[in-house]
């Protein structure tokens, strides 16, 4: 059973700050592996895809890289915002599955 | 706006009661998803619908929850006697699926926050 991990649950940075955020998953047969950030209260909202045959996807400051046969993933964002503050969630899709499978997430917290 | 869009935003309602709610996906995707998630953890998956066919229910999925997609495009998740332990965030989302360039890439809606009293 694919089980996804966050690490660490919690981080508070100072802005500007270039910064790692962790995923780790148990079984590396994943067909593709989204990050998310949600804001409190509200809903997803995707920020990068990566599929399996991928080793990373960049987006503005955001990069995700994907290592599948360690079953890691990171997401980096440089020169950290106030405006970033918010939990990032990790998710694969298993080759089998159709669900998304998501860790407990990361709260990030930016000081200005 | 064409993003996934969830009614209401809000439900709060007493033990007991029925609750139904509403998901309206990106129009040109096939597959819809419902997700829960209760606080300080990541959604869980309770079930999904390629066009009108529901193909799969998570465990979590009790016989007290229905949920259908009539038409291929809208769908609805109701709960029947709601219990304390149903408040939580139910989250839509939808995506492409069924050809070899889909990413099977999930958007999802703003969620529907239901709680219990």
């Amino acid at each position: 059973k694919q089980e996804v991990t966050q690490i660490p649950a919690a981080l508070s940075v100072p802005e500007g700050e270039n910064l790692v955020l962790n995923c780790s998953f148990t079984d590396s047969a994943i067909y593709n592996l989204q990050w998310f950030r949600q804001d409190p209260g509200k809903g997803l909202t995707s920020l990068l895809l990566i599929q399996s045959s991928q080793r990373e996807q960049t987006s503005g400051r955001l990069n995700a890289s994907l290592d599948k046969s360690s079953g890691r993933s990171t997401l980096y964002i440089a020169a950290s915002q106030p405006g970033d503050s918010a939990t990032y969630l990790c998710a694969v899709k298993d080759q089998a599955g159709t669900a998304l499978i998501f860790g407990k997430g990361t709260t990030l917290s930016v000081s200005s | 706006d064409t993003g996934v869009s969830q009614d209401p935003r809000h439900k709060i309602t007493k033990r007991g009661q029925n609750v139904t709610f509403r998901c309206d996906p990106i129009s040109e995707h096939n597959r819809l998803y419902w997700y829960r998630q209760t606080l300080g953890q990541g959604p869980e998956f309770l079930t999904y619908f390629q066009n009108e066919a529901q193909l799969e229910k998570s465990r979590l999925l009790s016989d007290r929850f229905s949920a259908e997609r009539p038409k291929g495009s809208f769908s609805t998740l109701e709960i029947q006697r709601t219990e304390q332990g149903d408040s939580a965030m139910y989250l839509c989302a939808s995506s492409t699926a069924g050809d070899r360039t889909s990413s099977y890439e999930q958007y999802f809606g703003p969620g529907t926050r239901l709680t219990v009293t």
